[in-house]
């Protein structure tokens, strides 16, 4: 079946310092993908939506500036957690709907635990 | 108002039982509805999809109330590796999934 990969599956960093996650799909092309943010014991809350080759679309609450999305490709998309502090430490998970597939067709990725000294 | 809404549990039943977990959602423009499974700290898995006619796969029975807003799972001679926590999904075509907060359940024996 089509597999999402996500990397890293953990990091550790200091405060300050910036983090990118990569959502890759490995045999089929996404043009749209999504991010979510998953708090201990809380839902998966929608970040962004990243579309291959325009500007991601932000949930309210989310800071872009904060938050980098580039889908530059129709197989992967990165978020950038720039200048991370401890408070962005979370689940952060992507998923990718292969092009021209129903919804349950979506595919997760691992997850990435971000944990911000 | 949260867009979609679940008892959070846990419940915590013995190997067999029968279960049953409810979720309503707020926005009457959804389309598709699912239930995910989630064990912990991984991603969520797709479990079923629900339909208004209700559906049913092996032990799992999902069904819908569009009038009522309401979605639900029933989950019968539960098995402890159906512990995990339940996530209850909306969307309308072509967008994001929203998703509960999820019920936990922890299956004994």
């Amino acid at each position: 079946g089509a597999v999402v990969s996500q990397h890293p599956s953990r990091v550790i960093c200091k405060s300050g310092t910036s983090v990118k996650i990569e959502c890759r799909s490995l045999d089929f092309q996404a043009t749209t993908m999504f991010w979510y943010r998953q708090f201990p014991k809380q839902s998966l809350m929608l970040m962004a939506t990243s579309n291959e080759g325009s500007k991601a679309t932000y949930e309210q609450g989310v800071e872009k500036d904060k938050f980098l999305i580039n889908h530059a490709s129709l197989t992967l998309s990165t978020l950038t957690v720039t200048s991370a502090h401890p408070e962005d430490s979370s689940f952060y998970i992507c998923s990718a709907l292969p092009n021209g597939e129903a919804d349950e067709k979506l595919f997760f990725g691992s997850g990435t635990q971000l944990s911000v000294l | 108002r949260k867009e979609v809404e679940q008892d959070p549990g846990p419940f915590n039943v013995p190997e067999g039982a029968t279960v049953a977990f409810n979720c309503t959602y707020s926005n009457s423009a959804s389309q598709s509805f699912f239930w995910y499974r989630q064990d912990c700290r991984k991603e969520p898995k797709l479990l079923m999809s629900v339909y208004s006619s209700g559906n049913e796969d092996g032990r799992f029975t999902a069904q819908l109330n569009r009038a009522s807003q309401y979605i639900s799972l029933l989950i019968r001679d539960s098995k402890l590796s159906d512990s995990a926590t339940y996530l209850c999904v909306v969307n309308q075509a072509g967008t994001a999934l929203i998703f509960g907060k999820g019920t936990t359940l922890s299956v004994s024996s």
